[in-house]
């Protein structure tokens, strides 16, 4: 069936490094690639999106690049910070008429001060 | 403006017992979701409502009905819980089905015995 599929489970990075997130997607009509991130006993928030017009966004020290011929895409953050620490997850619009988001499974990541 | 409101925040049933999750919107939102989210497996789809009288399917309906009220709110119910339900439920919703942003509730943490 469609899925995403979320690398790695867990990240432990040191303050001030960077880190990657991968996922890959199997719907080449996916048109819809969010990321949201998750911090203890909350709910998911949007922290960024792309739209499959565009191959890559930015916003501060969060950057997400889109790669359709692949199908896959990335979350990058830079100069991490212990506040960035949570559980992130990606998401695609898969299906008949795209008409709802499929989930990673998640990464933890870990900013060691 | 509350956005995104569940109820209860917390229940626990006995195995056999129903009972009802409340969700509801002030955004004016035309889409609302139901997941669950069990450790490790990220967020799972249960069922949708692409627009007011309108409910489809997710990835796993199995157990679960819904029933979306009106524009505003949008609930879910257990006929019979089971063990395998015990879960961490959330609503969301979005402007529209297709490449919007999906916003959450806080979650409702259900533990069947």
């Amino acid at each position: 069936g469609e899925n995403v599929e979320q690398h790695p489970s867990t990240l432990s990075v040191q303050e001030g490094d960077s880190a990657v997130i991968k996922c890959t997607y199997s719907d080449s009509a996916s048109n819809y690639f969010p990321w949201y991130k998750q911090e203890l006993g909350k709910r998911p928030q949007l922290i960024i999106d792309i739209r499959s017009n565009v191959g890559e966004k930015k916003d501060q020290r969060i950057a997400v690049t889109l790669n359709k011929t692949a199908k896959h895409f990335s979350l990058h953050i830079t100069e991490t910070q212990p506040e960035d620490s949570a559980v992130y997850f990606c998401a695609a619009n898969l299906g008949p008429g795209r008409r709802a988001l499929t989930f990673g499974s998640g990464t933890r990541l870990q900013v060691q001060p | 403006n509350a956005g995104v409101t569940q109820t209860p925040k917390f229940q626990v049933l006995k195995t056999g017992q129903s009972m009802t999750l409340q969700c509801a919107q002030d955004m004016n939102h035309n889409s609302m979701y139901w997941y669950r989210q069990d450790p490790g497996m990220g967020l799972r789809l249960i069922y949708y409502s692409a627009s007011e009288g309108t409910t489809d399917k997710g990835e796993v309906p199995n157990g679960y009905n819904v029933s979306r009220l009106n524009k505003r709110e949008f609930s879910l119910r257990l006929e019979s819980a089971a063990p395998s339900q015990t879960s961490v439920y959330f609503c969301a919703s979005s402007r529209d089905r297709e490449r919007e942003t999906q916003y959450f509730g806080p979650g409702t943490r259900l533990l069947v015995l």
